[in-house]
């Protein structure tokens, strides 16, 4: 069973507006969260991170929002720019464990 | 700075060839990890280490092996290779603790015929 769904597979954006990445998980024991990006033919780099102690994070267009009531992560992207046009991977790790579990990623696509 | 290096970045291999992914990092890190990456699945852990001389499974172990010798390199081992990994693989190193992120390979692109 999936610990940690990206429900959307894909999503398309103008440049200039916003991109909305979502991120669910299912352990109310995770307690770190991170996005990483991945252009094809590279491995994935990190992005921005969050732990259950906040609930915002910024890092110049992007912001990471946790709801930790509704298991819920969100990855903003303001404003998209066509270079953002990769696979957002979410990673989650439990408190103690060295192991991050990704979702499926979405692809993120910003038309010029 | 190098970071972490996977070799080859291709291969090719028939089906109950073995072989061996190269992964080695310059960073110090104590933590170590392969992933696996499918169309559709995301990336899954293949096997992981906190320090050498230790290893551990992640959710897709099977028909893999690892060794952690030292801290630099992180080998995976391929022993009857089967079509069904057929995929891309890619080392990931980071430093001891919760809380820190993973430094990725460029990946190895691995068909089995």
């Amino acid at each position: 069973d999936q610990q940690v769904k990206q429900n959307s597979p894909s999503l398309s954006v103008q440049e200039g507006r916003i991109s909305i990445l979502n991120c669910d998980y299912t352990n109310s024991m995770f307690d770190y969260f991170l996005w990483y990006k991945k252009y094809p033919a590279e491995g994935p780099t990190f992005l921005i991170s969050i732990s259950s102690i906040k609930d915002k994070n910024e890092d110049g267009r992007f912001t990471v929002f946790l709801n930790k009531s509704a298991k819920h992560l969100s990855l903003h992207i303001v404003p998209s720019q066509p270079g953002d046009s990769a696979v957002y991977f979410c990673a989650i790790s439990q408190g103690g464990s060295e192991k991050l579990v990704f979702g499926k990623g979405t692809k993120l696509t910003v038309n010029p | 700075n190098a970071g972490v290096t996977q070799t080859p970045k291709f291969q090719v291999l028939k089906t109950g060839q073995s072989m061996t992914l190269q992964c080695a990092q310059d960073m110090n890190h104590e933590y170590m990890s392969w992933y696996r990456q499918d169309p559709g699945m995301g990336l899954r852990l293949i096997h992981y280490s906190v320090g050498a001389g230790i290893t551990d499974q992640g959710e897709v172990p099977n028909g893999y092996n690892v060794s952690r010798s030292t801290t630099e390199d992180f080998p995976l081992r391929l022993l009857s290779a089967a079509p069904s990994q057929t995929s891309v693989y890619f080392c990931a190193s980071k430093d001891s603790g919760w809380n820190e992120k993973l430094f990725f390979g460029s990946g190895t692109q691995l068909s089995v015929l």
